[in-house]
């Protein structure tokens, strides 16, 4: 089946660093990806749509200035937390999928910022 | 606007024990509804979907759900809990667009502990 690789798994820095995740479709090609943050006990919430070869859609209150996303082939998206500060410590997960078949995720990211 | 709740936020039930969890979503056209598994410090595992047709719906590991539009409800169940169904389920809905559906709202999931 779709896999969804994402890397870093773990990833602790310091504040006002920038810290990169990349998300990987290994057996498909993802036109869209999606990015997600989920707060200890809390659920996914979906901060921006990822769309091969142009911007991406943020949602409402996501700051896309922080969080940068890149999208530049068929199966990488990337997310950058720039300027990274402790209250973006979370879990980090992406997704992708074909059409209206069900999103593959990844194993998600957790980001830890001393 | 669509919306998921999922009213249990805990769940205890015995080790071979049935289980039901609760899925209530908001949505005015027919939904896409996937049922999602999450074990600590890890990504999210497809239970099963409903897009159409039959309205229940076999998952992996035992699990099943009905679709009931008249209740707005997906909720999941399995017969025979075993231990190692311990985890986050989330219940969601694709908001549909032309050809499938795109972004999933999740609900607030419902934690699952297992007594031997």
């Amino acid at each position: 089946g779709a896999v969804v690789s994402q890397h870093p798994s773990w990833v602790i820095c310091k504040s006002g660093t920038s810290v990169k995740i990349e998300c990987r479709s290994l057996d498909f090609q993802a036109t869209t990806m999606f990015w997600y943050r989920q707060f200890p006990k809390q659920s996914l919430m979906l901060m921006a749509t990822s769309n091969e070869g142009s911007k991406a859609t943020y949602e409402q209150g996501v700051e896309k200035d922080k969080f940068l996303i890149n999208h530049a082939s068929l199966t990488l998206s990337t997310l950058t937390v720039t300027s990274a500060h402790p209250e973006d410590s979370s879990f980090y997960i992406c997704s992708g999928g074909l059409g209206d078949q069900p999103q593959h995720f990844g194993d998600g990211t957790r980001l830890s910022i001393l | 606007a669509q919306s998921v709740t999922q009213p249990d936020i805990h769940i205890t039930v015995s080790e071979g024990a049935s289980l039901e969890l609760r899925c209530n979503y908001s949505y005015g056209a027919t939904p896409y509804l996937f049922w999602y598994v999450q074990s600590p410090g890890q990504g999210l595992q497809l239970l099963l979907k409903y897009f159409s047709g039959d309205t229940l719906v076999q998952g992996i590991k035992g699990f099943e759900a009905e679709f009931k539009r008249s209740q707005s409800s997906f909720n999941l169940r399995k017969p025979s809990v075993h231990w190692s169904d311990a985890a986050e389920y989330f219940c969601a809905v694709g908001r549909g667009i032309s050809g499938g559906y795109n972004k999933l709202i999740f609900g607030a999931g419902t934690r699952l502990a297992v007594h031997p």
